[in-house]
């Protein structure tokens, strides 16, 4: 089956700017993951969405993180206006529902901020 | 407050065993996952356990005590492509995962 994919890999941009980033996971995968890993630490949970609902956004910077995933497949994670603090690895990942349900990952966008 | 603690970086050498731990202190336990994850790549599944004991698979091993908060990754027969982070994570009474901020093993020849 196909991965989780994401993107794009790589972007630049300035502070003050705004991005976006794309995430399709795998087929019947209902719950879907944003998370921001920045270096030499563990991935921190950004968002959660179960179907095209919110299950957990409570570590989401909503005064310039937004990510909504409509008809409850691909999602898009926005920040507006970044900051230099922005700069780090964002991973999608997804699952499917029950109790083991280990997410599998996407290959991640690497943001620079300059 | 919830916590995983994890060394922060091993080193072993080619062909050997190497234990990582991993404790933790979380609100509510429903299982506890290992996460391998190579330098510039997505983290990959390596493990998963609920219940107390060992789980093996090839020549990796995950180990949990519940009642200790505490969990091991056994890797056996080390290879150079072991190279990586080792990420571990708890998930909590409400399903969310809490993750360290995973052990750098570094393979020496």
């Amino acid at each position: 089956e196909a991965g989780v994919a994401q993107s794009p890999r790589y972007k630049i941009i300035e502070k003050r700017q705004s991005v976006a980033f794309w995430c399709n996971p795998i087929s019947g995968h209902a719950t879907l993951y944003w998370y921001q890993q920045i270096l030499g630490q563990g991935p921190k949970l950004l968002i959660q969405f179960q179907n095209n609902g919110v299950v957990d956004d409570s570590q989401l910077p909503k005064d310039r993180f937004s990510a909504e995933r409509l008809k409850g497949v691909d999602s898009t994670l926005k920040i507006q206006p970044a900051k230099l603090e922005d700069s780090a690895v964002y991973l999608c990942a997804s699952s499917r529902s029950g109790k083991r349900n280990e997410q599998f990952f996407g290959p991640g966008t690497r943001l620079t901020v300059l | 407050g919830q916590n995983i603690d994890q060394p922060t970086e091993m080193t072993a050498t080619e062909g050997a065993i190497v234990q990582i731990n991993c404790t933790y202190q979380t609100s509510g336990f429903n299982g506890l996952f290992w996460y391998q994850q190579h330098a510039g790549e997505a983290p990959t599944f390596l493990s998963y356990n609920v219940l107390d004991g060992l789980e093996e698979k090839g020549r990796f091993s995950s180990f949990l005590s519940r009642s200790k908060g505490y969990s091991y990754l056994l890797l056996k027969e080390l290879q150079m492509k072991d190279s990586a982070s080792y990420l571990c994570a708890v998930r909590d009474s409400n399903y969310q995962l809490i993750w360290g901020a995973g052990t750098k093993l570094i393979i020496k020849p």
